[in-house]
């Protein structure tokens, strides 16, 4: 089985700009994560998708936002890049359905820096 | 206060040790608990979860859940130089929360 899939692995862009990254989960994972790691924070959860419906979101500001298509695939966009938004992105997918959390597995990410 | 809580190390055993690794955590609400484990310059991988108190094992690990105390732990047995890496304590409810990590150096 093929695992989580994220492109691009790296992006350079320039404050101000925007970028979109891209998800393809595991097939028959119908959950996807959005989580940035920065040395200083760690792993900070930005949102959650099931089912193309929004089902959890983290505290960043509107500028991050994100979407799900209905074959689970996912993209998320992060709009006015600001210098602090350099970061690693990771996606991991899982089941998303149960009564407790499924395991989250995840892809590669995709290392942003912004200049 | 954090979410989820970990020493952040780093932690030093010697092979062939016992490491013990420590995560509590705020929600009363959590239901789910995990343990990743991230080697330098790549993404988490799944070592083991548990959803009810007490102990669960896994070949040289094992995870011990405490929801009186909010308290989740893993241990390894028979350290190995591989074994060397940040381990991640995950928490779910609803959403999953990570702690920040805790380094691992296993010394040959």
């Amino acid at each position: 089985k093929a695992g989580v899939t994220q492109t691009p692995r790296y992006l350079i862009k320039t404050r101000g700009q925007q970028v979109t990254l891209s998800c393809s989960p595991i097939s028959g994972h119908r959950s996807v994560s959005w989580y940035q790691q920065t040395p200083g924070q760690g792993l900070q959860f930005l949102f959650e998708y099931f089912s193309e419906t929004q089902r959890n979101k983290g505290n960043f500001p509107g500028r991050f936002s994100g979407r799900q298509f209905s074959n689970s695939r996912s993209e998320m966009n992060v709009s006015t890049l600001e210098l602090g938004d350099s970061a690693l992105y990771l996606c991991a997918s899982s089941l998303g359905d149960g009564n407790y959390n499924s395991p989250l597995h995840f892809g590669n990410g995709t290392r942003l820096t912004v200049t | 206060q954090k979410e989820v809580e970990q020493n952040s190390g780093p932690l030093s055993v010697p092979e062939g040790a016992i490491a013990s690794l420590n995560c509590t955590y705020s929600d009363r609400g959590s239901q789910s608990f995990f343990w990743y484990r991230q080697y330098s310059g790549k993404s988490p991988e799944l070592i083991m979860f548990i959803y009810s108190n007490g102990d669960k094992e896994d070949g040289r690990f094992t995870a011990q859940l405490n929801k009186a105390s909010q308290y989740v732990s893993l241990l390894i047995r028979d350290s190995q130089p591989s074994d060397s890496a940040t381990y991640l304590c995950a928490v779910g409810n609803n959403d999953m929360r990570f702690g920040a990590g805790t380094r691992l150096t296993v010394k040959p």
